[in-house]
C-alpha cells in the first residue's frame, strides 16, 4: 500500500461541465501520475508531476489540465466534459532509487453524459 | 513511438492449467513491470525485471525478460481461480521521468 487516495470514487457529470479529480499520496513521493483505463488501451499517460508546480504532457493530454500546489495532492481537470473522457481514471506515484516502479490508486470511475 | 504488444488479449482455461502470457517491442526497456488488477480496483505491482535475461519467480509464476530487454513472458504454473484479472505488462524508458508504456492487458479467467 503506497498510501494513496483517490476522490471521488465515482462520478456522474454532463457533458460540458468542469471536473475536478483528486489524488492524495501520504508518502512525499516526487513523481505523480494520471492515466485513463479504457478497454482495449492498457493505461495510458495523461499528465504527469516531478515536483511542486512541476508538470508535463503524457501521450493523452488534450483536454484535461493538472496542478500540484503541494507534495502530497495532484489535481486532474477537465475543463469540459466530454463524452469521450468517460473513463477510468488512476493516479500513480513512482518510488525512487535506480528502478522506476509505480503504485496505483483505487481509480475514479467517470461517466459524462 | 514506443509500443507493447501483448497477447494474447483474453485466456480462458481450466484450474490446473499451465499458461503464458507475451509482452512485444522493437523498442529497448530499461526496466519492465508486471501488474494484476482485480473489477474496481487499481493495478498492483506483481515484479520489476531489469537485466536482460533475467528470471524472476513468485510462487507458481515465472517472469522472463528478454535478452535484448524487449519482450517478456509470464509463465502461470498449475493455475488457480484466484489467478483471474487482468493482467498489464509496462515498460520503462532510460530517462528519469519514469513515465511508463503499458500492454493492453490480457484477461485471464481461471475456471474451476
Amino acid at each position: 500500500d503506497a498510501g494513496i487516495t483517490q476522490s471521488p470514487r465515482h462520478k456522474v457529470t454532463e457533458t460540458g461541465t468542469p471536473v475536478t479529480l483528486r489524488c492524495h499520496q501520504t508518502e512525499n513521493h516526487r513523481y505523480m501520475y494520471w492515466y485513463r483505463q479504457d478497454p482495449g488501451h492498457g493505461l495510458r499517460l495523461i499528465h504527469y508531476s516531478y515536483g511542486v508546480k512541476d508538470t508535463d504532457k503524457g501521450e493523452v493530454s488534450d483536454g484535461y489540465s493538472v496542478s500540484r500546489s503541494k507534495t502530497e495532492d495532484f489535481l486532474l481537470t477537465l475543463e469540459s466534459a466530454t463524452s469521450s473522457q468517460t473513463s477510468v481514471y488512476f493516479c500513480a506515484i513512482k518510488t525512487s532509487g535506480s528502478v522506476y516502479e509505480q503504485y496505483f490508486g483505487p481509480g475514479t470511475r467517470l461517466t459524462v453524459t | 513511438t514506443q509500443l507493447l504488444e501483448q497477447s494474447p488479449q483474453f485466456l480462458s482455461i481450466q484450474e490446473g492449467e499451465n499458461l503464458t502470457v507475451y509482452c512485444n517491442s522493437s523498442s529497448v526497456f530499461s526496466s519492465l513491470q508486471w501488474y494484476r488488477q482485480e473489477p474496481g480496483e487499481g493495478p498492483v505491482l506483481l515484479v520489476t525485471v531489469v537485466t536482460g535475461g533475467e528470471v524472476k519467480k513468485l510462487k507458481r509464476l515465472t517472469f522472463q525478460f528478454g535478452d535484448a530487454r524487449k519482450d517478456s513472458s509470464l509463465h502461470i504454473t498449475a493455475a488457480q481461480p484466484g489467478d483471474t484479472g487482468l493482467y498489464l505488462c509496462a515498460g520503462a524508458g532510460s530517462s528519469n521521468t519514469g513515465k511508463l508504456i503499458f500492454g493492453q492487458g490480457t484477461t485471464l479467467q481461471v475456471k474451476p
